[in-house]
Formats: structure tokens, sequence, C-alpha cells
């Protein structure tokens, strides 16, 4: 009964290659996030999207692409890696109204080689 | 741009001590903030928030004070355990023109704790 899922753990690949990590949340939450946290630690938002808007921060490449099939999954498609890529994205979700509290999922540990 | 960073990167305390972990922010216009914690080898979890209208807010052995006049957020953490050592984060959101629509978080830099039994 996890809440917010994502596959694979652990990524390892070749610079140049495409990758896609997924995201499931099985909270009926409204809004669903993607982060990356890089190896000092500090955590950057890199979109947000509900069934309304996507709203994608500034300093992410074109080469991250955000995919949602439905409300409860938001996968995270990279084109063409880059060793600068190797981080560990986490995703999360949170439901509208008050409470702003995101739920995070157990991250995804990319190492682009 | 405007972020929300901590004072100390590293915090060591004794088993049972009372922790205080402090954050400093800067984009005044903010009016939500949260506490995460993140263990090794997992994702942030959700501690504790408080809204600007508040000044301190108290959940099981954590408050959260908030001293809007500094830009000032502080986590007290009581009776100190080993299973409290990880990084505490602190995220504020700010308001809609900067990202906040969608309830978008900016974290601080975080703080790691670490209980000496």
């Amino acid at each position: 009964d996890t809440a917010v899922s994502q596959t694979p753990k652990y990524l390892v690949t070749q610079m140049g290659n495409d990758k896609s990590i997924k995201c499931e949340q099985n909270l009926g939450h409204d809004t669903m996030y993607w982060y990356k946290q890089d190896s000092k630690k500090f955590l950057k938002i890199m979109f947000s999207y509900n069934n309304k808007e996507l709203i994608i921060n500034e300093t992410v490449p074109n080469r991250f692409s955000p995919k949602s099939p439905d409300k409860a999954h938001l996968n995270l498609h990279i084109n063409s890696l880059e060793l600068g890529d190797s981080a560990v994205y986490f995703c999360a979700s949170r439901r509208d109204g008050y409470h702003l509290g995101q739920y995070f999922g157990p991250g995804t540990r990319l190492l682009v080689l | 741009g405007e972020s929300v960073g901590l004072h100390l990167p590293t915090l060591s305390v004794q088993e049972g001590d009372n922790s205080i972990i402090n954050c400093a922010y800067s984009n005044s216009a903010s009016d939500y903030f949260i506490w995460y914690k993140q263990e090794s080898g997992k994702g942030p979890q959700f501690i504790i928030d408080i809204r600007s209208n508040m000044d301190k807010r108290q959940g099981q052995r954590v408050t959260v004070l908030l001293n809007k006049t500094v830009k000032h957020l502080s986590l007290q953490i009581a009776a100190t355990q080993p299973g409290d050592s990880a990084v505490y984060f602190c995220a504020e959101t700010p308001p809609s023109n900067y990202g906040g629509s969608q309830g978008n978080l900016i974290f601080g830099k975080g703080t790691k704790l670490s209980v000496k039994p």
C-alpha cells in the first residue's frame, strides 16, 4: 500500500541514452511533482503538474519531459543523458487545498557513465 | 533569486537532549512552511508545517517556531533519539507569482542531525 512509488530504484546507463522513470501515487492526489537532488543533498523542483497545468522550472533542460498518462501517474523521460544528470530523482504528490504538504516517493538513483 | 537557507549544515547532539535546527528564508511573501526529514536512502518525509499567520505549532516531540520579523524558522526536537538522525530540510511556498500556484516548494540546503548514543 505504498503511497508514492517510483521505478526503477536504481538506474545505471551510458551517456547519450534515453531513459524513463515512472511514478505512481495511490493517494488520489491532484498535483504531482518531480525533484532532482544533487550530491550535496540540495532538492530542486523540476516540474509540477495537475490536470490543468504543467509548470516547468526554467532551469530544466528540454531533454527532460514529464508525461502523465492519467491522474495517478507522472513519468519522467530524459533524452540524450549527460554525466551531469546523475542524481537522485524524487516524485511527490499533493492534494489540492489547504494543506500543501507533499508526499515523496523513495527516489530513483540515476548514474550516467 | 530568493531562496531558503540553513544556518548550520551539521548538528551533533547527545541522545536525550533537545535539538534545534534553524532556517532562514528570504521571501517575505511566503505564507506556508514545512519541515521534512530525510533518512539515508529514502525520500523526504513530512514532519510538521506552519502557516504565516501562526508563530508556533507543536507536534509529537517536535515544535516549529516562525519569526516573520527576522524571517526565521526553527525546528525543535525534544528528547532526541537515535532514530531522529537524518537530514532535515525546511521548505517554503512562495506566492503564485513566484511559481507557487501549484504549491511548489523551495527547499533549503538541509541540516544533518547526528544523535550520539
